[in-house]
């Protein structure tokens, strides 16, 4: 069965650090993967996405993310993290024509 | 409008009561999802509409769970029966042309059944 794991429920960090969200997926074929960002009280905002190409993604508020086919992830880094990436970030992966699964989501909180 | 909207935004309802959400998508999005998002559960996929192709059911958890679509824009959806368990964010989605495509959600619809 498709399934997507995140392995950390909660990382804090402080702010300027350097920050890393795993995701690992396990699917059969080529995945089409995204990673979102829910806001405390806001909807999901989409970050970026791999479907094919360079594995390495740029997204939206300087996150990137790395498709690794050998190690079945997708990892979501920020070089350096401002208080405002506080949210919880969601990997999602499809497959062929199935709506996407999502994973239960890393809460990521910042500190001084 | 400008994003995907969903109404109310919050609904208390007792048990066993019938409760129907609403989403209105961004105009001209083909695709609407519905997901539900249970505290430390992530999102979990209950229906999906792609233009006048029939539904994706696949992920709706009981038949006291129903959704439509009228006229390729609003969806309904709708819990017959609420139980406990059935509370939650419930969200809405849509996309310009379906599946990997980018999906806009709206800020979903608390639902607490008591």
């Amino acid at each position: 069965a498709q399934s997507v794991t995140q392995p950390d429920i909660h990382i804090t960090v402080s702010e300027g650090a350097s920050l890393e969200l795993r995701c690992n997926y396990s699917y059969g074929a080529t995945p089409y993967l995204f990673w979102y960002v829910q806001s405390p009280g806001q909807g999901l905002q989409l970050l970026l996405k791999y479907f094919s190409g360079d594995t390495l993604v740029q997204g939206i508020k300087g996150f990137e993310a790395e498709f690794k086919r050998s190690q079945s992830s997708f990892n979501l880094r920020k070089p350096s993290v401002h208080w405002s990436d506080a949210a919880e970030y969601f990997c999602a992966v499809g497959e062929g024509n199935t709506p996407l699964v999502f994973g239960k989501g890393t809460r990521l909180s910042v500190i001084a | 409008g400008a994003g995907v909207s969903q109404s109310p935004s919050n609904k208390v309802t007792e048990k066993g009561k019938d409760v129907e959400l609403r989403c209105d998508p961004i105009s001209g999005h083909t695709a609407l999802y519905w997901y539900r998002q249970s505290l430390g559960q992530g999102l979990e996929f209950l229906i999906y509409f792609q233009g006048n192709s029939a539904p994706d059911k696949s992920g709706l958890p009981s038949d006291r769970f129903s959704a439509e679509r009228t006229g390729g824009s609003v969806s309904t959806l709708t819990i017959q029966r609420t139980q406990q368990e059935d509370s939650a964010v419930y969200l809405c989605a849509s996309s310009l042309r379906g599946l990997f495509t980018e999906a806009f959600f709206g800020q979903g619809t608390r639902l607490t059944v008591v």
